[in-house]
């Protein structure tokens, strides 16, 4: 799996959008970038996953750029319960079983 | 619908003590998942199983045992409790062939003594 690099944290005003980066510049054309968060203690939670194009689901939308070197995670409107821990991960879909998550962004939403 | 239900949710051990973390999912998913998680770290694999009869070391499997019991249950067994072993452990399952859309249980916070 190629390796991402996350910045440790992030700020965000309460209400506005939060834009999460992440570098994945060894990423393979077969290889999908996926989103999770951890909201304090409890299990990660899957957000969304993308190869090549954007996608947007009800929590969140992913830009993937052209060269798919990086992506962005963006939350549009940041309420308080988004403080998170936010993982980047580049996985080849449908390869099973070693999903590794590494340090990720910690988001804290501000009011 | 449930989803992941772990039990216990904490637990004290002395070191050497056994015990064994229970997990359940009511999703009909083929895989299921055992990691941990240690203090300001990311998780790491203990143990999966891609099927109902079929268990596979993760990153970390040394010092743990895994069952899978049926399609819901799947099972991990800490033989002789250390304080390294000391972590919140998580379960998850996911669909055959989406190894990368989990989902995951509560979480088990464990110390060992």
């Amino acid at each position: 799996d190629a390796k991402t690099t996350q910045p440790p944290s992030m700020d965000c005003a309460e209400g506005r959008a939060a834009n999460l980066p992440c570098n994945h510049s060894t990423i393979s054309g077969n290889e999908y970038v996926y989103w999770y968060r951890q909201i304090h203690s409890q299990g990660p939670q899957y957000i969304i996953h993308g190869l090549k194009n954007n996608e947007t689901n009800e929590m969140a939308s992913l830009i993937i750029t052209e060269d798919r070197k990086s992506s962005t995670l963006i939350l549009p409107h940041a309420t308080l319960r988004d403080t998170a821990v936010y993982y980047c991960i580049v996985r080849v879909d449908n390869a099973g079983n070693m999903l590794t998550f590494g340090g990720g962004t910690r988001l804290m939403v501000k009011p | 619908n449930a989803g992941v239900t772990q039990t216990p949710k904490f637990q004290v051990l002395k070191t050497g003590q056994s015990m064994t973390l229970q997990c359940a999912q009511d999703m009909n998913h083929n895989s299921m998942y055992w990691y941990r998680q240690d203090p300001g770290m990311g998780l790491r694999l203990i143990y999966y199983s891609a099927s109902e009869g079929t268990t596979d070391k993760g990153e970390v499997p040394n010092g743990y045992n895994v069952s899978r019991l049926n399609k819901r249950e799947f099972s991990l067994r800490l033989e002789s409790a250390a304080p390294s072993q000391t972590s919140v452990y998580f379960c998850a399952s996911s669909e055959t062939g989406e190894g990368e859309k989990l989902f995951f249980g509560s979480g088990t916070q464990l110390s060992v003594l």
